[in-house]
């Protein structure tokens, strides 16, 4: 099975510029993640969806920042517009159901200049 | 307000010695507990967990403790491997917000020829 898919792996852009992250889910999992990582803070949850609807956005840390999950399977975030500080690696997670355990994609490395 | 905190930013151990990563927390409401492992370039993996009506937990040569009493927790590798090196991340959440993990910052364990 497929694990976490997220797109692009890499991606630099200058400050003020529009930036989207996707992510697709494991398939059959109801629940997703979006974390962003930084040395400082670790991984900070930013906003979780079930069933396609974001239940908790509370973790988003600006208005530039905005998530939407338009299928079970397919999910943005978007930052619009990008700042310097928002560079880090932005996780996307998976879970089915109750159980705790999240599977992770292997991130987004965005480098904001 | 880090909640879940681990105070060893790095760790080196010898092959085949025992490796003891620590994480403490803060909030009582805290139930269930997770360790993930990360390689460089890649997003986290679940590795063990633990509810808070245990005090231990094994799963091969990975054993996690928990003292609630102190809300103190301990993930240990016996015997460790140079396969083991990676960032090392504790996780919490608790029933009433299931959804939602809060992690630790992370310990670099090393592990040495």
């Amino acid at each position: 099975d497929a694990g976490v898919i997220q797109s692009p792996r890499h991606e630099v852009t200058e400050m003020g510029q529009e930036v989207t992250l996707r992510c697709k889910p494991i398939s059959g999992h109801d629940y997703l993640f979006w974390y962003r990582q930084t040395m400082m803070r670790g991984l900070e949850l930013l906003i979780y969806f079930n069933n396609n609807v974001p239940i908790d956005d509370s973790g988003m840390p600006e208005d530039r920042f905005s998530a939407k999950m338009p299928n079970a399977s397919f999910s943005t975030l978007k930052i619009q517009p990008s700042e310097p500080r928002d560079s880090a690696v932005y996780f996307c997670a998976s879970r089915r159901g109750a159980v705790y355990e999240q599977y992770f994609g292997p991130g987004t490395r965005l480098t904001v200049t | 307000d880090q909640q879940v905190k681990q105070n060893s930013p790095s760790l080196s151990v010898q092959e085949g010695r025992i490796s003891i990563l620590n994480c403490d927390y803060t909030n009582s409401m805290f139930d269930y507990f997770l360790w993930y492992k990360k390689y460089p370039a890649e997003g986290p993996t679940f590795l063990i967990s633990i509810s808070s009506i245990k005090d231990k937990n094994e799963d091969g040569r990975f054993t996690v403790f928990l003292n609630k009493s102190a809300k103190h927790l301990s993930l240990h590798i016996v015997p460790s491997q140079p396969g083991d090196s990676a960032v090392y991340f504790c996780a919490a959440s608790s029933t009433g917000t299931a959804s939602k993990l809060t992690f630790g910052t992370g310990t670099r364990l090393q592990v040495t020829l």
